[in-house]
């Protein structure tokens, strides 16, 4: 799976907690981003990184926020999760962007109750 | 004009059929076109790809068909396995841009 580690695998949680996701690659790949998958939405993207230190949003980034403080760690925040925040969470990377393919973790299962 | 319109939402196939699946966009300056694959419990996973300079690519018993004109292109999986069943993303994306996902369509392939 090119190397990209997402932990937790499943996480339930309480509304109005905060939530950390983490991605863990060890492809050296400058981009990593985070998307959210939904019925009947595809994948969304919420944020992403260029480098380190280096980010920004995505199409659906409201009430989440990252952090990239080593190459191959990039974490996803839900400040106060709310139900709507419920999903599936994929991170992936890219050794470009643009018209370059996305490898994609695994993948964190969030239900917030 | 960012958007990928994906159709059908879920297809079911015999197996030995020809699974087809159908993107549409509107923004004239993407110029990669994927389509990933996804397995229950996985990560979408790149299954083929094509740019606009060419019309068709085909690996395999996967085809991608690209219409620039009418700003479509389509997956063709021939002789279609069980094997195929799967949640399938086309995307489009622009050079220095990021890549936009149509809604997915669900295979089924019926033995």
């Amino acid at each position: 799976d090119a190397g990209i580690t997402q932990s937790p695998r499943h996480k339930v949680t309480e509304t109005g907690t905060p939530v950390t996701l983490r991605c863990h690659q060890t492809e050296n790949h400058r981009y990593m981003y985070w998307y959210r998958q939904d019925p009947g939405h595809g994948l969304r993207l919420i944020h992403y990184s260029y480098g380190v230190k280096d980010t920004d949003k995505g199409e659906v980034s409201d009430g989440y926020s990252v952090s990239r403080s080593k190459t191959e760690d990039f974490l996803l925040t839900l400040e106060s999760a709310t139900s709507s925040q419920t999903s599936v969470y994929f991170c992936a990377i890219s050794d470009s962007q643009g018209s370059s393919p996305l490898h994609f973790g695994n993948g964190t299962r969030l239900t917030v109750t | 004009q960012q958007q990928v319109k994906q159709s059908p939402q879920s297809l079911i196939v015999q197996k030995g059929g020809i699974s087809i699946i159908n993107c549409a966009y509107e923004n004239t300056a993407f110029d990669y076109f994927p389509w990933y694959q996804q397995f229950p419990g996985k990560g979408p996973a790149l299954l083929i790809a094509i740019r606009p300079d060419v019309s068709e690519k085909k690996e395999g018993r996967f085809t991608i068909s690209f219409n620039n004109s009418a700003k479509q292109f389509s997956l063709h999986i021939m002789d279609s396995q069980p094997g195929d069943s799967a949640t399938y993303f086309c995307a489009a994306s622009s050079q220095g841009g990021k890549l936009i996902f149509g809604q997915g369509t669900e295979l089924s392939v019926k033995p």
